[in-house]
This record gives structure tokens, C-alpha cells and sequence, in this order.
């Protein structure tokens, strides 16, 4: 496709349930990301990929947030145990590597927990 | 960190150009300035970038100073879909680094 798809739009998840989370990248895009937004803030930044790479995950809240990428193109972002605080949009953005291009986000996952 | 200051909102007639105020005292010479948008329920959409010199696209202007201290985005002829927030980042030439975001500027257009 011509954007970034993530699925599912919304997701309602029980405390303690387990959420995966996925992005489909621009094709051809190396470079991945996934940012949290709480309500009225801005995006924050959770980990980053360069194709099946990991190479940054220090946003990752706690070790119940895994992402992963495992054949450089869709990624998946799952949460283990939610709790509350877990309550957010999820994003994801995908970029070609050359640093003149902006990046392209998707339109988020908005995760509720209950 | 963001590296960016911004006022929370601000207001525009529709019609009117709509100036939007960025400070990056703290830049370094190999940063890009970014502007991304963000309407409500969507992610956020890149608008323009420059490194020093001025720059316009389709959607808008970016006037840098000469210190690069600061910047304007400039949407022309604001219209109602223009309401959004507005973000202001700077980021390093090399590479595909993350994007640090901050509070950002909200804009409404006024009818």
C-alpha cells in the first residue's frame, strides 16, 4: 500500500491480557519505529529497527513491551500483563534511511485498558 | 528531551497566513529542523524540513534564521483542515534517528 497500516484501529484489553500489536511498513522502507502517545501529549519514542535489526530499544517502558521484526518488514509490538497506565495510542513510522525524507506514521493503534 | 520550545496554541482567522514560531537555541550544525503536524485521530504528518537555508513545498514555508536559533513555519492561506498540532524537532543529519517530540503548538483556525 501507499501508507502505514497498522491493525487493529482500536483494541479493549482486560488488566492482564496480553495485545499484539502490528505495523505494515512502506515497502522498501528499512527503518521502523514505535512511539506511545498518552492522551494530550505528544509522541514518545518506544524502539527503533533497521530491517530485522533491533537497535534501539530504550523507550520500552518495562520488559512486558517486545517488539519485533523478524523478516525486516512487518513488525509487531506486544504487550504482556496490561495494566492501565498501558492505556495509549500506539504508533508506528517507517523511513527510508536516507535522513532527507520525513517519516511516514501510521494512524495508530488505540489501546484501552479496562 | 525535545530540544525545542514552542508556545502551547494559538489562534488564525481562516484566509489568513498562520506563523507558527519555533526555538532550537541549542542546535547543533549537523541537526535538521522538522515540522510534523498531527490532526485529531490521525499520526503525525511531515510537512517540510531545512538545515540553513529557507525552504518551500505545497504545504508550507520554513524560515530559519541566520543563527538557526529559531524558526517560522508559515501555512499561507490557513484553511479549516489546517487545525492541528503542530510539532517543531530537531534531528541529526545522519542516519534514521528517532524523532524526540514535545508538547507541540495547537493551532485552531477560526472561520
Amino acid at each position: 500500500g501507499a501508507g502505514v497500516s497498522q491493525s487493529p484501529r482500536y483494541k479493549v484489553a482486560k488488566r492482564g491480557q496480553d495485545v499484539a500489536l502490528r505495523c505494515d511498513p512502506i515497502s522498501g522502507h528499512v527503518s521502523l519505529f514505535w512511539y506511545q502517545q498518552a492522551l494530550g501529549q505528544g509522541p514518545e519514542f518506544l524502539t527503533y529497527f533497521q530491517n530485522e535489526a533491533q537497535l534501539d530499544k530504550s523507550g520500552l517502558p518495562s520488559d512486558r513491551f517486545f517488539a519485533e521484526r523478524p523478516e525486516g518488514s512487518v513488525s509487531t509490538l506486544k504487550i504482556q500483563r496490561t495494566q492501565q497506565e498501558d492505556s495509549a495510542v500506539y504508533l508506528c513510522a517507517s523511513v527510508r534511511d536516507r535522513p532527507k525524507y520525513g517519516y511516514t506514521f501510521g494512524s495508530g493503534t488505540r489501546l484501552t485498558v479496562v | 528531551d525535545a530540544k525545542t520550545t514552542q508556545p502551547p496554541s494559538m489562534d488564525c482567522a481562516e484566509g489568513r497566513a498562520a506563523n507558527l514560531p519555533c526555538n532550537h537555541s541549542t542546535i547543533s550544525g549537523n541537526e535538521y529542523v522538522y515540522w510534523y503536524r498531527q490532526i485529531h485521530s490521525q499520526g503525525p504528518q511531515y510537512i517540510i524540513h531545512g538545515l540553513k537555508n529557507n525552504e518551500t513545498n505545497e504545504m508550507a514555508s520554513l524560515i530559519i534564521t541566520e543563527d538557526r536559533k529559531s524558526s517560522t513555519l508559515i501555512l499561507p492561506h490557513a484553511t479549516l483542515r489546517d487545525t492541528a498540532v503542530y510539532y517543531c524537532i530537531v534531528r541529526p543529519i545522519q542516519g534514521a534517528q528517532k524523532l524526540v517530540f514535545g508538547q507541540g503548538t495547537r493551532l485552531t483556525i477560526n472561520p
